[in-house]
């Protein structure tokens, strides 16, 4: 159980095309979402936190108009990178808090965009 | 301000070794810590966790951790590797609504 997917797991576009990036749980229902930024051999930082039917809270630094999230629904949230820029290439990994799970975070598997 | 050090990059043991990866914090209050695993591919998944109690934490796939508050570290151990635990390890200090993650130590095992 708690297992979460995300999609795509991997893409690539071109400088200033936006990219959609689906995360959803499986298997509980997902009341927070988190969205989590990974550069090479760094840490995951944590871009912002999402509560279904809220706005997202955005860490320091993360801009809210380039890093669209939506949590719609208890099973899926999204991040939409708009006008893509070759800085925005990272590794991005949503994770997901609910249903009996109040006290841990279950991830998924990442994806990892290109923009050249 | 609230930070994770883990001060390995990269370890290579061989299999059947033990192996013990370190973690530093520095957290304002009483910390909750963990561990993560992450595989090629795959998401980060939760190998122990520390809140409260019993400074030994026991986890998944024979890894343990010990939480020493005067050291402030919470070092993953495991007595005997197997090469199935090759793979990048997280630790990360917070509450499930934030956690703060260390930059990641990569295990690799040598037969």
């Amino acid at each position: 159980g708690a297992v979460v997917s995300q999609h795509p797991s991997w893409v690539i576009c071109k400088s200033g095309t936006s990219v959609k990036i689906e995360c959803r749980s499986l298997d509980f229902q997902a009341t927070t979402m988190f969205w989590y930024r990974q550069f090479p051999k760094q840490s995951l930082m944590l871009m912002a936190t999402s509560n279904e039917g809220s706005k997202a809270t955005y860490e320091q630094g993360v801009e809210k108009d380039k890093f669209l999230i939506n949590h719609a629904s208890l099973t899926l949230s999204t991040l939409t990178v708009t006008s893509a820029h070759p800085e925005d290439s990272s590794f991005y990994i949503c994770s997901a808090r609910g249903g009996g799970h109040s006290d841990e975070q279950f991830f998924g598997p990442g994806t990892r965009l290109t923009v050249l | 301000a609230q930070s994770v050090t883990q001060p390995d990059i990269h370890i290579t043991v061989s299999e059947g070794a033990s192996l013990e990866l370190r973690c530093n914090y520095s957290y304002g209050a009483t910390p909750y810590l963990f561990w993560y695993v992450q595989s090629p591919g795959q998401g980060l998944q939760l190998l122990l966790k520390y809140f409260s109690g019993d400074t030994l934490v026991q986890g998944i796939k024979g890894f343990e951790a010990e939480f020493k508050r005067s050291q402030s570290s919470f070092n993953l151990r495991k007595p005997s590797v197997h090469w199935s635990d090759a793979a990048e390890y997280f630790c990360a200090v917070g509450a499930s609504d934030k956690l703060i993650f260390g930059t990641g130590t990569r295990l690799q095992v040598f037969p």
